[in-house]
């Protein structure tokens, strides 16, 4: 168990570039979410997939997100054309799928984004 | 829609002593999942505790322990023995019907050597 693991951890971008982020879960995880956390505030969830299918996304990701998990393994955030308010850190986690009880969501390290 | 309230927004500490950070959450659901994650400065999120709404007995993870008192949306976390290691931002979180988890703004802790 090699924990969740987020590539880059940091990212600066100019203003209108489009950004890609890459999230690997704990092996075996079949849920992986991602969330958005600005500075002073807690983190806010942004989607989520179970297994390749994406299940629920908040109205927050417009549409200039796009989350995408292929394979059902790793997944990719993406952001087009950014904006300055798209500044924050990109958290994703994942957990294993419960029977009947919620399971514990393991965090990554983040991806911080810097738009100038 | 729920919602998780902290309402310190930092406290301290000394070394060895106990500390109890408040969350209050709103929520009209009967089925629940309260966390406390702990982020350390410039490193990742890693639960400190989780409590389940259908059970009355609080949570306890060595040092950590919770008060949960369901009739007040009330879900407090008294940590022990304060250690160095224990400086961190604490978010209180909680989770419903949906898979996301809905965090509060979280509470900085200082700890006092």
């Amino acid at each position: 168990d090699t924990g969740v693991s987020q590539d880059p951890r940091h990212k600066i971008t100019k203003r209108g570039q489009n950004v890609t982020f890459r999230c690997d879960p704990i092996s075996e995880h079949n849920r992986l979410y991602w969330y958005r956390q600005t500075l002073g505030q807690g983190p806010e969830f942004l989607t989520y997939f179970q297994n390749e299918a994406q299940l629920e996304k908040s109205r927050l990701l417009s549409d200039r997100f796009s989350a995408e998990r292929p394979k059902g393994s790793f997944s990719t955030l993406e952001i087009q054309r950014t904006e300055q308010g798209d500044s924050a850190m990109y958290l994703c986690a994942s957990s294993p799928q419960g029977e009947g009880v919620q399971e514990t969501q393991y965090f990554g390290p983040g991806t911080r984004l810097l738009v100038l | 829609a729920q919602t998780v309230t902290q309402s310190q927004p930092e406290m301290s500490v000394q070394e060895a002593e106990t500390v109890t950070l408040s969350c209050t959450y709103d929520t009209s659901e009967s089925d629940y999942y309260l966390f406390w994650y702990k982020q350390p400065p410039s490193r990742q999120m890693i639960l400190v505790i989780r409590q389940e709404a259908y059970k009355q007995q609080n949570a306890t993870e060595n040092r950590f322990s919770v008060n949960f008192q369901k009739a007040a949306k009330s879900f407090s976390l008294k940590i022990s023995d304060s250690q160095l290691g224990d400086a961190a931002m604490y978010f209180c979180a909680y989770q419903g019907g949906s898979e996301k988890l809905v965090f509060g703004k979280g509470t900085k802790l200082t700890v006092n050597p």
